[in-house]
């Protein structure tokens, strides 16, 4: 049963703040990452995908992967009001006919 | 470029009714996935569609099926419905399938099921 674990929050960061979301998979063999922003009542969308080993950034955003800890996390520097949702982590195995695997979301607040 | 379209947003069934869910991929994209997600929890994955066969499944019975049209659109059909079938269901494309499929999906803006 491959699962992904997220503390489900809600995680009050300060505006301007940097927020850390944090991730952790159980099948090791997975092999693509993916954070996801979730508004209420609005579907996901896709904010970074890291494949390898190490830190990707992109504008306020980087997602950082540890394969050997199992371990996926994302900041987002600098936070805005408009940053408040839910992040989805989802992970990937690599199978050409396998689904991504989420997490149940950590529900993010940014306090003006 | 037009991304993944869904429809209906809303619908209302009975428990025992069937109900069809449609979706538009985004252009480009050849392959097509449903997810279910129930409120406060992460969405989980039912089945792929990849060059019009199913190529990839979730844990869901068989009484959720589907279709991909040689457009790469989709079709979500849930027969004998249950209570706990109420959800979002979410439609997802991606540019790559098969053995390229690297998981990267991007998703429309779900139809809401709610089943009394």
């Amino acid at each position: 049963q491959k699962e992904v674990e997220q503390n489900s929050g809600p995680l009050s960061v300060p505006e301007g703040a940097i927020a850390s979301l944090n991730c952790t998979y159980s099948d090791r063999g997975s092999q693509s990452f993916f954070w996801y922003r979730q508004y209420s009542g609005k579907s996901p969308e896709l904010i970074m995908s890291i494949y390898s080993n190490g830190d990707k950034e992109d504008g306020r955003f980087t997602a950082q992967l540890n394969k050997a800890s199992q371990y996926v996390s994302l900041l987002i520097r600098d936070s805005q009001p408009s940053d408040s949702a839910t992040y989805l982590c989802a992970v990937h195995s690599g199978g050409g006919a396998d689904g991504l695997t989420f997490g149940k979301g950590t529900h993010l607040i940014i306090q003006p | 470029e037009t991304g993944v379209t869904q429809s209906p947003t809303h619908l209302i069934k009975t428990r025992g009714q069937q109900v069809t869910l449609r979706c538009s991929s985004q252009s480009g994209h050849n392959t097509v996935s449903w997810y279910q997600q129930a409120l406060g929890q992460g969405p989980q994955f039912i089945f792929q569609y990849y060059r019009e066969e199913e190529n990839g499944r979730g844990n869901f019975p068989p009484r959720f099926s589907g279709l991909q049209f040689p457009n790469y659109s989709s079709e979500l059909n849930v027969n004998a419905l249950e209570l706990d079938d109420s959800a979002l269901y979410l439609c997802a494309s991606s540019p790559s399938g098969g053995a390229a499929n690297t998981g990267e999906l991007f998703f429309g803006e779900g139809s809401r099921l709610t089943v009394l």
